[in-house]
């Protein structure tokens, strides 16, 4: 099956310096990545996806890089506000589940 | 447009104990999901329903765990009986047939004690 692996585990940024998330999948058939984010106490929340024909979608500050080949992916955040801190997924998916990366807490320093 | 709701918010029981979650998804997603996540480990897939059939569950850990989706609408994932490694936060997410984005829900944070 699918596996996930998320880097770093944790993440402090100045606020309105650029943090970068990584993951990296295992099974060449997914083709769909979301990420999510999840502040404390509430629900994850689908911030931006991409799917394996485009290889980098942007919104606003927020952009994913998709590397089919090598099988990883990465999400970019610029100009950090403190409201960007807290848990970040990304996901594979090849048929209809998700599997999901271990999470990365970003935290930004005011 | 409501989102995915799940209730309870919040369940503590005891061991060998009986707990019921439930999840109402988004109206109109045929496809619901439910995910699990152990002790801030990543989010774990535990079985995915379209309609009122299983289509996949595959991540359902042991058959002391029972979802069911009666009717096609809202879903329960009941636990019988709880272990102390069933602890976690139990999440429900829908989806529409395309474009494929999974919703959600606020989770139901289950302690088995």
């Amino acid at each position: 099956g699918e596996n996930v692996e998320q880097h770093p585990s944790t993440l402090s940024v100045q606020e309105g310096d650029s943090a970068v998330i990584k993951c990296t999948y295992s099974d060449s058939a997914s083709n769909y990545f979301p990420w999510y984010k999840q502040e404390l106490g509430k629900r994850p929340q689908l911030i931006i996806d991409i799917r394996s024909n485009v290889g980098e979608k942007k919104d606003q500050r927020i952009a994913v890089t998709l590397n089919k080949t090598a099988k990883h992916f990465s999400l970019h955040i610029t100009e950090t506000q403190p409201e960007d801190s807290a848990v970040y997924f990304c996901a594979a998916r090849g048929g209809e589940k998700l599997t999901f990366g271990t999470g990365t807490r970003l935290t930004i320093i005011p | 447009e409501a989102g995915v709701t799940q209730f309870p918010s919040h369940s503590v029981i005891e061991k060998g104990q009986t707990v019921t979650l439930r999840c109402d998804p988004i109206s109109g997603h045929d496809n619901l999901y439910w995910y699990r996540r152990v002790m801030g480990k990543e989010i774990k897939f535990l079985l995915h329903f379209v309609k009122e059939s299983k289509q996949d569950e595959s991540g359902m850990p042991n058959n002391r765990f029972l979802a069911e989706r009666t009717g096609g609408t809202y879903s329960t994932l009941k636990v019988q009986p709880a272990e102390l490694e069933d602890s976690g936060v139990y999440f429900c997410a829908s989806s529409q047939d395309l474009p494929y984005e999974q919703y959600f829900g606020p989770g139901t944070r289950l302690t088995v004690t």
